[in-house]
């Protein structure tokens, strides 16, 4: 069974900073890894993910993360948060089922990026 | 707006009661996922519908079960509610067997009082 870590509850960070917000995973067979973020009262919204080829993948907003398989982590960046960046974030893995290949998405717990001016 | 749409977005009842939420999947797909989020369990994954038939089951309750009729729509229920019910119900859905991206609606807010 895969099982995700997300170490950070929460995450406070001043306006224009880098930020990162750690994932880990624990999984036997390989895996699928997503990022979602949650704006307040709304659902989730896949932000990037990586299935094969390039470790490092990126989302259109500015966010990038990088799969490190001997470290067996997907961590998120963004060199300068804004504002708007506000939001809970998800990490989550999958893998295909052996017998029916269907795929069962576990999250994290979840972590609050809180942006301040 | 994601496409996924779960009504209704608001329910509060009693305990013991028995509730009914319903999710429309994006047009087109035909995986449906339910899932919990409360503030002590995180988002916990209950249950996933795949073209009317169950396909993978998480930490699903027996008070709880929850279907897909032919239209694709589906239908959770929740019954003998209890105090711990009290969360946010999500319904997403994928058109991809693996890898794919899953859309979520907004959720349904349960309270149980």
């Amino acid at each position: 069974a895969q099982s995700v870590t997300q170490l950070d509850s929460q995450v406070p960070v001043f306006e224009e900073a880098p930020v990162e917000l750690r994932c880990n995973y624990s999984s036997s067979v390989s895996v699928y890894l997503f990022w979602y973020v949650q704006y307040p009262n709304q659902g989730l919204q896949l932000l990037l993910k990586y299935l094969s080829g390039s470790t490092l993948v990126e989302s259109i907003n500015g966010f990038e993360a990088e799969f490190n398989k001997s470290q067996t982590s997907f961590h998120l960046r963004k060199p300068s948060v804004h504002i708007s960046d506000t939001a809970e974030y998800f990490c989550a893995v999958s893998a295909p089922r052996q017998d029916t290949g269907f795929q069962k998405l576990v999250f994290g717990t979840g972590t609050r990026l809180l942006v301040s001016p | 707006d994601s496409g996924v749409t779960q009504t209704p977005k608001h329910l509060i009842t009693a305990t013991g009661q028995r509730v009914t939420l319903r999710c429309s999947p994006r047009s087109g797909d035909l995986s449906v996922y339910w899932y919990q989020q409360s503030l002590d369990q995180g988002l916990q994954f209950l249950i996933q519908y795949y073209n009317g038939e169950e396909r993978a089951k998480g930490n699903i309750l027996e008070r709880f079960s929850a279907q897909q009729f032919p239209d694709l729509h589906s239908e959770l229920n929740l019954s003998s509610l209890e105090l711990g019910d009290s969360a946010l119900y999500f319904c997403a859905s994928s058109t991809r067997l693996e890898g794919g991206e899953l859309f979520f609606g907004e959720g349904s807010r349960l309270t149980v009082l």
